[in-house]
C-alpha cells in the first residue's frame, strides 16, 4: 500500500526566514511524486512533479528535492502570501496518494 | 479556459436526501478524479475516470456512484445522504494521468 507522510504538521517561520518540509513516501513503482499548494478554501494548486531521484524543480522562492526515499520543498526568504499547506503526493498508476500536509504560516 | 470548474460550491442536505455534484473542464482531458477533504483525513480518492464512459473506485467509494457520459462532464451522485458525507468534495483532471489540476470545491453539509 502506498503511504505518503508529511513533517511537520504545521511550520511558523518570520518573513526571510528559509527552511524545509519533508515528504517520506513508500510506493512500488514511482511514476511521479507531485508538490501542491493549497490556501483556504480552495483546491489545490499544482507545482511541481518529479519522477526520479536526484531530480530537482525551481519556482520563485520554491524548491522541489527528490530521493529514492523522501522530497523536500526548500522554501528561500519566504513571505507572507507563501502562507499556505503544502501538500505531496505520489503515483504508481493512475491514482494519487496524499499526504496530510505542511500548514505553513510566515509572518511579517 | 475555466479549467476545472465545479457545481454547486455549497449544499445543505438532510440526511437521506440525494444529490449530483457536477464537474467540468475545458483542457480536453483524458482522466477525471472525485475526492474528498476532511480535517486530519487529507485528500481521499473516491472515484475516477480514464475516459469517457469509464469509471473505477478509488479508496472510498461506498456512498457515492459516478458517470462519465461525455467526456469533459465528471458527475458524482450521493443517493442517500449520510452525515458521514459532510466534507468538501473535489475534482480533479488529468491530461495523461500524472498531473492534476483541481476545481474550487464543493462544500457539502448533511444534517
Amino acid at each position: 500500500e502506498d503511504q505518503v507522510t508529511q513533517s511537520p504538521e504545521a511550520l511558523r517561520l518570520q518573513e526571510g526566514e528559509s527552511s524545509s518540509l519533508n515528504c517520506s513516501y513508500t510506493v512500488s513503482g514511482l511514476r511521479g511524486l507531485f508538490w501542491y499548494r493549497q490556501d483556504p478554501g480552495k483546491g489545490p494548486e499544482f507545482l511541481f512533479t518529479l519522477y526520479s531521484a536526484g531530480e530537482e524543480k525551481e519556482k520563485e522562492r520554491l524548491k522541489a528535492t527528490l530521493t529514492k526515499k523522501e522530497s523536500f520543498l526548500h522554501i528561500t526568504a519566504p513571505k507572507p502570501e507563501d502562507s499556505a499547506t503544502y501538500l505531496c503526493a505520489v503515483s504508481a498508476g493512475n491514482m494519487l496518494t496524499f499526504g496530510g500536509g505542511t500548514r505553513l504560516m510566515v509572518k511579517p | 479556459n475555466a479549467g476545472v470548474t465545479q457545481t454547486p460550491k455549497f449544499r445543505v442536505l438532510k440526511t437521506g436526501q440525494s444529490m449530483t455534484l457536477l464537474c467540468a473542464q475545458d483542457m480536453n482531458h483524458e482522466y477525471m478524479y472525485w475526492y474528498r477533504q476532511d480535517p486530519g483525513m487529507g485528500l481521499r480518492l473516491i472515484h475516477y475516470s480514464v475516459g469517457e464512459g469509464t469509471t473505477a473506485k478509488g479508496e472510498v467509494p461506498d456512498g457515492y456512484n459516478v458517470s462519465r457520459l461525455k467526456k469533459q462532464n465528471f458527475l458524482l451522485g450521493l443517493e442517500s445522504a449520510a452525515p458521514s458525507q459532510t466534507s468538501v468534495y473535489f475534482c480533479a483532471s488529468s491530461l495523461e494521468g500524472y498531473e492534476q489540476y483541481f476545481g474550487p470545491g464543493t462544500r457539502l453539509t448533511v444534517t
